[in-house]
């Protein structure tokens, strides 16, 4: 049990365009959704956090406007990147976590930003 | 704000023990996790320990927990070329409702025949 999907597994898009990442958990409910950017041979950074029904809350640094979150109901968060640029390009990964203390995390979708 | 280190490099041969340590700050730290990182994939827990134990044990891995020094260690016995790939600790910190990882820089584990 416990599964998230992403979705999609890998985008290619051009400067300037949006991309929508979807996150699901397959098989719980998903009170709190968070969001994860990863660069080459690095760590995870926390990007933002979202429960169901809410505003996400975004970590210092990180633009609300560029990368907007949506966590409409308990299965499904998404991520969309707008007006994206090189810079952008990277591994994005989420979890979720239902009302214990473990996050269940997705397998990632890598971004190329061209 | 909370910070996690580990070393980056780990390099062992098959069949041998494979230790990878990872220090971290916050002394509300609640629960210790380890995950695993393979290429191109999303991150797999492979176990947890609460911040009240000093060891956890489960088939071949073995968490050690030193509180008074903020220290965790993640041991592998026979370790395997499956095993090959990047290690991340975490501590779980409390940040209004929602409870947050900080994770460690990662350690690559290369498992050599």
């Amino acid at each position: 049990g416990a599964v998230v999907s992403q979705h999609p597994s890998w985008v290619i898009c051009k400067s300037g365009t949006s991309v929508k990442i979807e996150c699901r958990s397959l098989d719980f409910q998903a009170t709190t959704m968070f969001w994860y950017r990863q660069f080459p041979k690095q760590s995870l950074m926390l990007m933002a956090t979202s429960n169901e029904g809410s505003k996400a809350t975004y970590e210092q640094g990180v633009e609300k406007d560029k990368f907007l979150i949506n966590h409409a109901s308990l299965t499904l968060s998404t991520l969309t990147v707008t007006s994206a640029h090189p810079e952008d390009s990277s591994f994005y990964i989420c979890s979720a976590r239902a009302s214990g203390y473990e996050q269940y995390f997705g397998p990632g979708t890598r971004l190329t930003v061209t | 704000g909370e910070d996690v280190e580990q070393s980056l490099f780990l390099s062992v041969r098959e069949g041998d023990s494979s230790v990878i340590n990872c220090t971290y700050t916050d002394s509300s730290s609640t629960y210790l996790y380890w995950y695993k990182q393979e290429p191109g994939a999303g991150l797999q827990l492979l176990t947890y320990i609460f911040s009240n134990m000093d060891m956890k044990q489960d088939q071949r891995l073995t968490v050690l927990l030193n509180k008074k020094d903020k220290h965790l260690s993640l041991r592998i016995a026979d370790t395997q070329t499956g095993d090959s790939a990047i290690y991340f600790c975490a501590e779980s910190s409390h940040s209004g409702s929602a409870r947050q990882l900080t994770f460690g820089s990662g350690t690559q584990l290369t498992v050599l025949p």
